[in-house]
């Protein structure tokens, strides 16, 4: 089974503050994807990364793919109180899209 | 454009009652997917439908779980007869083809007592 693997599980942090969020796996993926999700809410799809080392910018957001395709990263700059959610990483794998079990972000005014 | 509506938003049942959600997809889209996101834990995917026909069912618990899309729009999904572990979101989501963006809907929470 490839899996996502997602850290911190859960990250509390002052408004203005940076932070990193990672996704790991074992496996080598074409593309992965970075969603959000807010309590109530499905999912919403924030970016797509496809080439090795690619570095895609989102506002303040950040992400990279690994270069060799098999981890990704989220660095949020100045992170502010609207940024809280859930932060998950998909990618597909035999047709099928799996999820990692996603970080738990909350920022404190 | 209307998003991906579901309902109903939350239900509450004992273990072994039956239970139905309802997902109306984004006009024109023809790719059809619902998930189980236990608290915790990312989406799984119980089925995809292609228009009205099942792409991928490998997932979906078939001794109590069924779902149709019907004319190839709106689809419902089914448990019967509940487990309490099947308290989880049920998320409903649609694409224009696959593997396009899948956009989704609020989900309904269930939960079993």
């Amino acid at each position: 089974t490839q899996l996502l693997e997602q850290s911190p599980q859960f990250l509390s942090i002052q408004e203005g503050e940076n932070l990193t969020v990672y996704c790991n796996s074992s496996s080598v993926f074409s593309s992965l994807q970075w969603y959000r999700q807010e309590p109530g809410e499905g999912p919403v799809l924030l970016v797509t990364v496809v080439t090795g080392g690619e570095v895609k910018k989102l506002k303040r957001l950040t992400f990279q793919f690994g270069d060799a395709r098999k981890d990704s990263s989220l660095h949020i700059t100045a992170a502010q109180p609207g940024d809280t959610g859930l932060y998950l990483c998909a990618a597909y794998s035999n047709y099928q899209l799996i999820w990692g079990a996603g970080t738990k972000l909350i920022i404190k005014p | 454009e209307a998003g991906v509506a579901q309902s109903p938003r939350y239900k509450i049942i004992e273990k072994r009652q039956s239970v139905a959600f309802w997902c109306n997809p984004i006009s024109g889209h023809a790719t059809l997917y619902w998930y189980q996101q236990i608290l915790g834990q990312g989406p799984k995917l119980l089925i995809q439908f292609q228009n009205n026909g099942v792409v991928d069912d490998s997932q979906l618990p078939k001794d109590r779980f069924s779902a149709e899309r019907l004319k190839g729009v709106d689809s419902t999904l089914k448990i019967q007869p509940a487990k309490l572990e099947d308290s989880a979101v049920y998320l409903c989501a649609s694409s224009s083809s696959f593997p396009n963006e899948q956009f989704f809907g609020p989900g309904t929470r269930l939960t079993v007592l």
